[in-house]
């Protein structure tokens, strides 16, 4: 098992370019979310997905979307960067049947300049 | 409105001593509390969980507490040893469903 995997590692924006920060696992986990880690700010939630088909809005969802088209796959998309969304991103899941372990990826690191 | 709350964003420990790491949560309907560990450049791993129902939680050298009058939880660990150092997050969830709100992270060094 690869778990949870993110690409890229980094990326670097200009402000106003979109892009698409890619998630994917393997363990047939039902439920995914994306998270971003600031400084002093700890992880905050962006979207998550209960399931193919379905998503909803974190705590901080301005400026991205996500779509949810396979269980394996929770894409983020980044609609005109902006330098606030400069951050780590992690992307994680967990099967949800027993318990609220969730299972990180290993993050991207975006910079919009 | 945070909901999670961790004030030490530091804290220093001699190898060998005990480390404690303290959280406090706001809202009473979070049923279950965990902890992560998070190491440079590398996403956070799973370290140990609580439900409500119980007040204390052990796995090995991690033994978590939880205060649900006070809204508080904390993490022990004993003995410390130099790959303990890393950022640690509080985590909490409930309401039956999968969401985790997370606290802001305590930087834990331990010195040889």
């Amino acid at each position: 098992n690869a778990g949870v995997t993110q690409t890229p590692k980094f990326q670097v924006l200009k402000t106003g370019q979109s892009m698409t920060l890619q998630c994917a696992q393997d363990m047939n986990h039902e439920y995914m979310s994306w998270y971003r880690q600031d400084p002093g700010m700890g992880l905050r939630l962006i979207h998550y997905s209960v399931g193919a088909g379905i998503t909803d809005q974190g705590e901080v969802p301005n400026g991205y979307n996500v779509s949810r088209s396979t269980t394996e796959d929770f894409p983020l998309r980044l609609l005109s960067a902006a330098p606030s969304q400069t951050s780590v991103y992690f992307c994680a899941s967990t099967s949800g049947t027993s318990s609220y372990e969730q299972y990180f990826g290993p993050g991207t690191r975006l910079t919009v300049t | 409105d945070q909901q999670v709350k961790q004030n030490s964003p530091s804290l220093s420990v001699q190898e060998g001593r005990i480390s404690i790491l303290n959280c406090d949560y706001t809202n009473s309907m979070f049923d279950y509390f965990l902890w992560y560990k998070k190491y440079p450049a590398e996403g956070p791993t799973f370290l140990i969980s609580i439900s409500s129902i119980k007040d204390k939680n052990e796995d090995g050298r991690f033994t978590v507490f939880l205060n649900k009058s006070a809204k508080h939880l904390s993490l022990h660990i004993v003995p410390s040893q130099p790959g303990d150092s890393a950022v640690y997050f509080c985590a909490a969830g409930g309401f039956g469903n999968e969401k985790l709100t997370f606290g802001t992270g305590t930087r834990l060094t331990i010195i040889p």
